[in-house]
């Protein structure tokens, strides 16, 4: 149990373009998803938490109207970085949290396996 | 506040050799602690966790690690390098309470290697 996917794997746009970054959690209900960046050879950097059905909370530094993020569903989580720029190149990963049921704990993380951006 | 250091950026041994990777960490509440795996462009992979209870506690491949409170360490060890075992960890800190409940804060990161 516990699997966390993320769609697309890998995604190539043009800069000023927005691009959607989906994150599921298959068989557990994630009420909290955490949303990271990690760039080459660096470690994981939050940029945000969110809850299901209310707004995201961002971390200090990061741009919540660049980086929007929608939990609209127990399962689901999007990340849309708006307007993209080269600098946003990055490998994002999200994580997803339960209350806990059965084996999935309420402290664990759940990672996805990232989503690898290039804006070019 | 958390913090996690990880000592060493790059860790190199060789097959059937021990493993060791340091972890120290800061906390101003009993921690939750984690050590993940990453292989390159995937995801994170845990590997153990100490919540409470028992302070060594044993992970997956082989992998185990021991809570120190009086060094405030989680180091992580392997009695054995596979080649396998060549990927990147990371020591992490759960926040236990307040507005960052459910955080995690990772360390720096240790590279291995893994020589045949």
């Amino acid at each position: 149990g516990a699997v966390v996917s993320q769609h697309p794997s890998r995604v190539i746009c043009k800069s000023g373009t927005s691009v959607k970054i989906e994150c599921r959690s298959l068989d557990f209900q994630a009420t909290t998803m955490f949303w990271y960046r990690q760039f080459p050879k660096q470690s994981l950097m939050l940029m945000a938490t969110s809850n299901e059905g209310s707004k995201a909370t961002y971390e200090q530094g990061v741009e919540k109207d660049k980086f929007l993020i929608n939990h609209a569903s127990l399962t689901l989580s999007t990340l849309t970085v708006t307007s993209a720029h080269p600098e946003d190149s990055s490998f994002y990963i999200c994580s997803a949290r339960t209350r806990g049921v059965g084996t999935v704990k309420t402290y664990e993380q759940y990672f996805g396996p990232g989503t690898r951006l290039t804006v070019t | 506040a958390q913090s996690v250091t990880q000592l060493g950026s790059h860790v190199s041994v060789s097959e059937g050799a021990l493993v060791l990777l340091r972890c120290n960490y800061s906390s101003s509440v009993p921690p939750y602690l984690f050590w993940y795996v990453q292989y390159p462009n995937q995801g994170l992979q845990l590997l153990l966790k100490y919540t409470t209870g028992a302070t060594l506690v044993k992970g997956i491949n082989g992998f185990e690690a021991e809570f120190k409170k009086s060094e405030t360490s989680f180091h992580l060890t392997k009695p054995s390098a596979h080649m396998s075992d060549a990927a990147e960890y990371f020591c992490a800190v759960n926040h236990a309470g307040g507005t960052s409940y459910g955080k995690l804060t990772f360390g720096q990161g240790t590279i291995l290697t893994v020589h045949p």
